[in-house]
């Protein structure tokens, strides 16, 4: 079935480093592929998605690149803040009728002073 | 708008007993997820909604575990009798349709922990 693999932490950076956090996947359809970020505390949210190949989804500075050939997804950041801390999820949606999230299992992503 | 609401935030309970979480989606969306998230795992669907109508459950343990969603709007996720590995968070999700390439809106989360 479908799955999605990333990389695991935690990553630890300082302030100003920039950010890679890797993320493949497996599906037989055409995935829409999702970011999403989880701060302490608090609930998932949608940091950015592409709904095909070679689109590339942005928001606060970070960016990933549907990569069809390589199965990829790979969440960047030029510059991390502190405020960046949080865990990134990956996700793919096969797109069938429930549309249905499947995620990764999370990379922690603390970023130092 | 307001976000999705959930229900308590935590709840320590001991196994064989029985627990229940509430949802409450943003308004007009009619489509809502459960998914289960134990520690250091990405979330896992158990169930989803349009309206008031089960789309998917393949994923719920339904000889424990059931959950409705009354006049299509609010839910809510059971659990009896409650195990150990049921510890987890519990994530109700909301969005406006099953649409592919939508993504959702969490809530906050239930977290839930069996001793």
């Amino acid at each position: 079935g479908d799955s999605v693999t990333q990389m695991e932490g935690p990553v630890t950076l300082s302030e100003e480093a920039f950010l890679t956090i890797n993320c493949t996947y497996t599906a037989t359809g055409y995935p829409s592929l999702f970011w999403y970020v989880q701060y302490p505390g608090e609930g998932l949210q949608l940091l950015l998605k592409a709904t095909k190949a070679d689109d590339k989804g942005s928001n606060k500075g970070f960016e990933a690149t549907y990569r069809k050939e390589t199965t990829s997804f790979h969440l960047e950041k030029g510059s991390v803040q502190v405020s960046d801390s949080a865990v990134y999820f990956c996700a793919l949606s096969d797109g069938g009728a429930t549309n249905k999230l499947i995620f990764g299992t999370g990379t922690l992503l603390a970023v130092q002073p | 708008e307001a976000g999705v609401a959930q229900s308590p935030r935590y709840k320590i309970i001991e196994k064989r007993q029985s627990v229940a979480f509430w949802c409450n989606p943003i308004s007009g969306h009619a489509t809502l997820y459960w998914y289960q998230q134990i520690l250091g795992q990405g979330p896992k669907l158990l169930i989803q909604f349009q309206n008031n109508g089960v789309v998917d459950d393949s994923q719920l343990p339904k000889d424990r575990f059931s959950a409705e969603r009354l006049k299509g709007v609010d839910s809510t996720l059971k659990i009896q009798p409650a195990k150990l590995e049921d510890s987890a968070v519990y994530l109700c999700a909301s969005s406006l349709s099953s649409i592919a390439g939508r993504g959702y809106t969490f809530g906050s989360g239930t977290r839930l922990t069996v001793v």
